[in-house]
């Protein structure tokens, strides 16, 4: 059975920095291209980030919304995807998914607010 | 980018009938290698998203032949015949042709 399982989320003050990781089992990690989409309190989805596998050199993209602020990365040892965001908005106030587009994780909520 | 724009905002439904949702892409979705890259999620409430279509029109696995996929290279309609209570939720329709990958604005589906 494919898992993935997102934590990491909270509360967070604007400026401030989280990481979030997708643990993530029955399927072969090492070769999938993993991604996070976020979903705004209003149910808008947004994606934000994509790592593809080794053979493509761990390459990432992003939306240009979280550039130079969200930075993914994985470790395929550990079947584990990470988003780290740094400098948080009010604005990412969101639900975040860890997701192959065709295997989705349950979510973990992010609030940022003073 | 790519903006995907699906209509109507909400669809109310007598269970037994039938109801579509329409998805247009402000890019043909259609690659090179013959593949539309048009993918449509329904999210059960309090629920993550669950992939319904890839590519178009291929049904994912464990997903009710109820479900169909069509259209173009950028008009495209999902639908559900002999709508069940069961299928209550958001639909939304996705391009995973280009970064930034791109959602619309989902649909809500509701039981008369």
């Amino acid at each position: 059975e494919v898992q993935l399982v997102e934590t990491g989320g909270g509360l967070v003050q604007p400026g401030k920095s989280l990481k979030l990781t997708c643990a993530t089992s029955g399927f072969t990690f090492s070769t999938a291209w993993m991604h996070w989409v976020r979903q705004s309190p209003e149910k808008r989805l947004e994606w934000i980030a994509r790592i593809k596998d080794k053979s493509n050199n761990y390459a990432t993209d992003y939306v240009e919304s979280v550039k130079g602020r969200f930075t993914i990365s994985r470790d395929d040892s550990k079947s584990s995807v990470y988003l780290q965001m740094n400098s948080l908005k009010e604005e990412d106030t969101a639900t975040y998914y860890c997701t192959t587009f065709d295997f989705w994780g349950p979510g973990t909520m992010v609030t940022v607010s003073s | 980018d790519i903006v995907m724009t699906q209509a109507p905002l909400s669809v109310s439904v007598t269970p037994g009938e039938s109801a579509s949702i329409s998805c247009r892409s402000s890019k043909s979705l259609l690659h090179s290698n013959g593949i539309t890259y048009v993918y449509w999620y329904l999210q059960k409430p309090g629920k993550s998203p669950q992939l319904l279509i890839y590519r178009m029109s291929n049904l994912a696995s464990g997903v009710p032949d109820r479900f169909s996929g069509s259209g173009s290279e950028t008009d495209f309609t999902l639908k559900i015949s002999r709508v069940e209570a069961e299928d209550v939720g958001i639909y939304y329709c996705g391009q995973l042709l280009e970064n930034p990958l791109t959602f619309g604005s989902g649909t809500k589906l509701e039981i008369k």
